[in-house]
């Protein structure tokens, strides 16, 4: 069962590179988010969908663009990559908006020299 | 100050013991609660989540105040395999835009 998957998972930039992230799920669910996890700062949401066609602004969302043109995935672009921007991005997806467990992908471990 | 805020921690204890993570909650509006695990360099997975009325699953037990704002976390007999982070998770929002808002995780290590 792949349930969300997330490529690539390593990947190293230098400063002012652009790159995307991919997010895939095989659960037929509506939301879907990107989360960035930084040490002492927790998750934090960056972008996040409710459905196909949309997209929306979470809490960290400076620096990254998205885009869900497919049900199943969820594109996290960087246009100009930043050294603050190294961090592990986690994507994650969910049937249900508030009440519905997270199921999310091993993560995407990003490093801007 | 952040929505969701967790015991810092790291709780460092031995096996077989007991012990409780609280969380505090900003938005009295929020609807619902959970705790995820998340294991080292691993994606955080749902552990389970919590009912005004309080529910149990095994050894854990997660409890709901919403008069005070706060939900916790008790682990009974506590095994080797309990070590991970514990985040506190909060839904925030309504209609189509419920966000998931997570603590910053606390620590957990059980020892031999």
């Amino acid at each position: 069962n792949a349930g969300v998957t997330q490529t690539p998972k390593f990947r190293v930039l230098k400063t002012g590179q652009s790159m995307t992230l991919l997010c895939a799920q095989d659960m037929n669910h509506e939301y879907m988010y990107w989360y960035r996890q930084d040490p002492g700062m927790g998750l934090r949401l960056i972008h996040y969908s409710v459905g196909e066609g949309t997209t929306a602004k979470g809490e960290v969302p400076d620096g990254y663009n998205v885009s869900r043109l497919k049900k199943q995935n969820f594109l996290l672009g960087l246009e100009s990559a930043a050294p603050s921007q190294t961090s592990v991005y986690f994507c994650a997806s969910s049937s249900q908006g508030g009440t519905g467990e997270l199921f999310f992908g091993e993560g995407s471990r990003l490093t801007v020299l | 100050r952040k929505e969701v805020e967790q015991d810092p921690g790291p709780f460092n204890v031995p096996e077989g013991a007991t012990v409780a993570f609280n969380c505090t909650y900003s938005n009295s509006a929020s609807q619902s609660f959970f705790w995820y695990r998340q294991d080292c360099r691993k994606e955080p997975k749902l552990l389970m989540s919590v009912y005004s009325s309080g529910n149990e699953d095994g050894r854990f037990t997660a409890q709901l105040n919403r008069a005070s704002q706060y939900i916790s976390l008790l682990i009974r007999d506590s095994k080797l395999s309990d070590s991970a982070t514990y985040l506190c998770v909060g839904s925030f929002g309504g209609g189509s835009n419920y966000k998931l808002t997570f603590g910053k995780g606390t620590l957990l290590t059980v020892n031999p």
